[in-house]
Formats: structure tokens, sequence, C-alpha cells
């Protein structure tokens, strides 16, 4: 496609559930970023993909967040027994190549209730 | 010190006023520098980037000051679409860009 892709564009789920988002990048971006962004607050990195490399997690906020990356393409990022502080926008953007610019998808609104 | 660091404003400024933000970064190493601007409830979306040459893209002039490790934004003749919250963002080394907490603007008729 034309842009970054994100999918459920909201999503409302109960405490303890298990939630799964997806981001399919630019077709030909090598990188894929993860980031949350909760109301009024910026933009907090969660984990970098790179083409084949080993992802860099290091953003990450517990374990109960995973992501991979499939084929070097389509990106999903899950989050177990969910809390209400997950409840944030997650964000995924692409790029071509390490440090040109980043694209966005339009996000998806997580609510935990 | 935080990585990256701008103030949150908000500016408030009537319309064909001259604005401009600065943001500071930590890392010495940083490579690459963009401006992002986000609109309420969007994504943020490429404003433009910074080059160490400077950089111009019709109302809107980029800088980057490696020695005092600060990059700036100069908006001319402020629009009230120019409205929005914009972002610095410094890849430092890592590959992994880092974002500022964003500058609000306001422009008023």
């Amino acid at each position: 496609g034309a842009g970054v892709s994100q999918s459920p564009s909201n999503k409302v789920t109960e405490k303890g559930k298990d939630v799964e988002l997806r981001c399919d990048p630019i077709s030909g971006h090598t990188a894929l970023y993860w980031y949350r962004q909760s109301l009024g607050q910026g933009l907090e990195f969660l984990i970098y993909f790179q083409g084949n490399s080993a992802p860099d997690k290091s953003g990450l906020p517990s374990d109960r967040f995973s992501a991979e990356r499939t084929g070097g393409s389509v990106s999903t990022l899950t989050i177990q027994r969910t809390q209400q502080e997950d409840s944030a926008v997650y964000l995924c953007a692409s790029s071509w190549m390490e440090a040109s610019d980043y694209t966005f998808g339009s996000g998806t609104r997580l609510t935990v209730v | 010190r935080k990585e990256v660091e701008q103030d949150p404003g908000p500016f408030n400024v009537p319309e064909g006023a001259t604005v401009a933000f600065n943001c500071t970064y930590s890392n010495s190493a940083s490579q690459s520098f963009f401006w992002y601007r986000q609109d309420c409830r969007k994504e943020p979306k490429l404003l433009m980037s910074v080059y160490s040459s400077g950089n111009e893209d019709g109302r809107f002039t980029a800088q980057l000051n490696r020695a005092s490790q600060y990059i700036s934004l100069l908006i001319r003749d402020s629009k009230l679409s120019d409205s929005a919250t914009y972002l610095c963002v410094v890849e430092g080394g890592s590959y992994i860009p880092t974002f500022g907490r964003g500058t609000s603007l306001i422009v008023h008729p």
C-alpha cells in the first residue's frame, strides 16, 4: 500500500485479556518501529526491527509485551494480560533505511477497561 | 538531562507572526534530525529534515547547531492551519529515533 497500515484502529478490551495489534509497513521499508503515546504524553519507544537482524527490544515495558515481524514485512505487537495502564495509542512507523525519515500509521487506540 | 528536550509551550501567536522553537539534544553522536508535526489525535507527520547546512521549505526554516547541540524551527507568516504540536526528532546513532515531548503552537485570528 501507499502508507503504513495499522489495525484495528480502535480496540477496547477487558483487563487481563490478550490483544494483538498489527502493522503493515510501506513496501520496501526495511526498518519498523513501535511506539506508544499516552494521552498528552510524548512518544515512548517500544521495539525496533531492521531487516532480518534481531530486534531491539530495549523499550518494551514488561515481559507482557512482545512483537514479531514475519518475512521482513508485517509486524504484530502482542500485549498479554492487559492492564489499565496499557491504555494508549500504539503507533507503528517504517523507514526505507536506518536514519531516513519515518512514516507513521494512524495508530491503534487501545482502551483497557 | 533528557535526551531530547523541548519547551512544551503553548506558544500563542496571531496570524502573520513569526515564531521559533528550539530543541536541545544530549547525544553528541546524533546524526539525523527531523521536525514532525502532530495534529490532535492524529499520527506524527514529517515536516522537514534538518541538514547541517540548514534548510528552508516555504515559510519554514530549520537549522542545526552541532556545537551547542540544538536544532531550531522558524515559522514565518503563521497561518491558522499551522496550529499543531511540533515534535523534534533525533536519531542518536542507534538507529532508534528519540522524540521530544513536543511544542504546542496555537495561531489565533
